[in-house]
């Protein structure tokens, strides 16, 4: 079964500072696509970063970089220098068609 | 470019009856895909439309259906709603261009059902 794993429930980082989400699928098959998507309180699902499996290059989004590692079936997110506006759920898809979630990170961010 | 709209935003309903949702995806997108959120079993795929034709079909009971029009938007009904209906129902859009194509979702419609 393609399944999609988030491991920590609740991150917390300080604004400015650096933290990073993991996130683990499983999957046979060799071409896909990875995406990380933020949903804060407004519940409205937003797209943040897009990997396709067959890039080895790691996606980037102004502050937010994945390190893709398709050997091990690891795709997490860095967001660097946060902001209070970065505090939400973030979930992680895998999608060889429709999109698979995981059960989603919930991130907060100090002052 | 307008993003994803789901009507109505919110929505009660009471055991027995049933539901239309609607959803208008973004200008020039032709697949639409329905997800159910609920605090229990997270973010599940219901279905995929893609020139009015059912593409795909996630795990979800016959109660639940949907079509898509000729001008691509979409909706999705749920006859006969159970107490364990009431989900955030998101729809998303995407062109797609071969393959899986990046999904942009709309504000949801939240489902009470008493």
């Amino acid at each position: 079964a393609q399944t999609v794993t988030q491991s920590q429930p609740e991150m917390s980082v300080q604004e400015a500072e650096t933290v990073t989400l993991s996130c683990t699928y499983d999957t046979s098959e060799s071409d896909y696509y990875l995406f990380w998507y933020k949903q804060p309180p407004s519940r409205q699902m937003i797209l943040v970063i897009r990997q396709e499996a067959y890039k080895q290059q790691n996606a980037t989004e102004n502050r937010f970089s994945v390190n893709f590692q398709k050997a091990a079936k690891s795709f997490s997110l860095k967001i660097s220098d946060s902001q209070l506006g970065d505090a939400a759920m973030y979930f992680c898809a895998y999608s060889p068609d429709k999109l698979i979630f995981g059960t989603g990170t919930r991130l907060q961010v100090f002052p | 470019k307008a993003g994803v709209t789901q009507t109505p935003r919110y929505l009660i309903k009471t055991r027995g009856q049933q539901v239309t949702l609607s959803c208008s995806p973004i200008s020039g997108h032709r697949s639409v895909s329905w997800y159910q959120q609920t605090p229990g079993q997270g973010l599940q795929f219901l279905f995929e439309y893609f020139s009015e034709t059912q593409r795909n079909k996630g795990n979800f009971p016959g109660r639940f259906s949907g079509r898509q029009f000729s001008n691509s938007r979409s909706e999705m009904n749920v006859s006969t709603l159970e107490l364990g209906d009431s989900a955030l129902y998101l729809c998303a859009s995407s062109r797609p261009q071969g393959g899986t194509d990046t999904q942009y979702f709309g504000p949801g419609t939240r489902l009470t059902v008493l």
